[in-house]
């Protein structure tokens, strides 16, 4: 059964820094995996998505990697910003090829100005 | 191209009264996703289902909730007897290749 962990669970920092937030997922026969960004009271927005033939998308200030043998995704985030304040949601397939997705608890971001 | 629609954005119902949530998937795509996030809880599948066709319902609670996905019209997720446990965001995706688009919810007070 897939599981998907997330660390840490709340992360907060001045903004400027330069952020990583983690992901590890218990079955390793991904197709793909996704990140996700969700505002309080919002749905969730498609950051990125990586497939499992690839290492890394970037996409702005936002850069993934996967590493599918040892079940771990990390989201760097460079140069944070204020706005950047949301949870940060990891998701992979429950299995192989299924679509439907097995989600982490998130990690809740809060960037100081 | 909108994206995947979901109404209503709240919904308060007593508790014994039904609720009707509703999903439109993005242009394109004819399967839909229902998850439903609980307080504190991460987002949990509940059930997929393409045109008239229920593929898979494995995260549904067996007794109260239904969905379906008419040929025309929006999917629709029911939820019969509410009772305050039943209070949640419930969210609807659609895909295209590979990657899920999400609608901004539904948040279902039980009172």
């Amino acid at each position: 059964k897939q599981e998907v962990t997330q660390i840490p669970a709340a992360l907060s920092v001045p903004e400027g820094e330069n952020l990583v937030l983690n992901c590890s997922f218990t079955d390793s026969a991904i197709y793909n995996l996704q990140w996700f960004r969700q505002d309080p009271g919002k749905g969730l927005t498609s950051l990125l998505l990586i497939q499992s033939s690839q290492r890394e998308q970037t996409s702005g200030r936002l850069n993934a990697s996967l590493d599918k043998s040892s079940g771990r995704s990390t989201l760097y985030i460079a140069a944070s910003q204020p706005g950047d304040s949301a949870t940060y949601l990891c998701a992979v397939p429950s299995q192989g090829g299924s679509e439907k997705l097995v989600f982490g608890k998130g990690t809740k971001l809060t960037v100081n100005p | 191209n909108a994206g995947v629609m979901q109404n209503p954005r709240h919904l308060v119902r007593r508790r014994g009264q039904e609720a009707r949530l509703r999903c439109s998937p993005m242009k394109g795509h004819s399967h839909v996703y229902w998850y439903r996030q609980l307080p504190e809880e991460g987002l949990k599948f509940m059930v997929y289902l393409q045109k008239e066709n229920i593929i898979d319902e494995s995260g549904m609670p067996k007794e109260r909730f239904s969905a379906e996905f008419p040929k025309e019209g929006p999917s629709i997720l029911r939820i019969q007897q509410v009772v305050r446990g039943d209070s949640a965001a419930y969210f609807c995706a659609s895909s295209g290749e590979f990657e899920a688009f999400f609608g901004q919810g539904t948040r279902l007070t039980v009172v």
